[in-house]
């Protein structure tokens, strides 16, 4: 299994741009997480997925925005780039809710986007 | 507001050390977790502890639900467990999966 697959590795955008980060997983994970990491700072969830067809706001969701057609696939789009989008963006899955008792939420390997 | 704090924010010790990592938040939870973060930037859950103890090979993670606080300890350490370390915790509401982050605590191995 490649596990959580996420691309592209490095964007710089220019402020206004559109962009969709995508993120895949072949483990058939229900759940599926969109975080962000700004330097110094803990991570920051934008996003989840309980189930295809489902999402739901992080904390911070200003700015974007989701989709999930698939169990596979769960892209991040930003549809009007900002110097403060800048960061790196983490695709996170789990087969069950996080707070069951044996559940780990698997990561893929980061975006990193710079605003310009 | 739940905070999660951990300390030191940075470490630095030699190979073979015992090292301790902690971590204390502010309101009640339902689990923590440890994660680590690799220095090329990859994260990987080490624990999902709701009450008492869980060993993992050289990793052990407490954790004391009345006081609050948390604890990552790593036995015999060894430059390749040099890495960020991560807190994170679920709190007690129901229904959403939303997990509250520490910053890490970087940890670096001398050899």
């Amino acid at each position: 299994n490649a596990g959580v697959t996420q691309t592209p590795k490095f964007r710089i955008l220019k402020i206004g741009q559109s962009m969709t980060l995508q993120c895949a997983q072949d483990m058939n994970h229900n759940y599926m997480y969109w975080y962000r990491q700004d330097p110094g700072m803990g991570l920051k969830l934008i996003y989840y997925s309980v189930g295809a067809g489902i999402t739901d706001k992080g904390e911070v969701p200003n700015g974007y925005n989701v989709s999930r057609s698939t169990t596979e696939d769960f892209p991040l789009r930003l549809e009007l780039a900002a110097p403060s989008q800048t960061s790196v963006y983490f695709c996170a899955s789990s087969l069950l809710p996080i707070r069951g008792p044996k559940e780990t939420q698997y990561f893929g390997p980061g975006t990193r986007l710079l605003v310009l | 507001k739940n905070e999660v704090e951990q300390s030191p924010q940075n470490l630095t010790a030699q190979e073979g050390e015992f090292i301790t990592i902690n971590c204390s938040y502010s309101v009640g939870i339902s689990a923590l977790h440890w994660l680590q973060q690799h220095p090329g930037g990859g994260i990987v859950s080490l624990f999902m502890l709701s009450s008492g103890k869980k060993k993992h090979g050289r990793l052990i993670a407490t954790i004391n639900i009345q006081e609050k606080h948390s604890s990552l300890h790593i036995t015999a350490s060894h430059p390749r467990d040099s890495a960020v370390y991560i807190c994170a915790v679920d709190p007690s509401n129901f229904g959403n999966e939303k997990l509250t982050f520490g910053t890490g605590t970087r940890l670096t191995i001398i050899p």
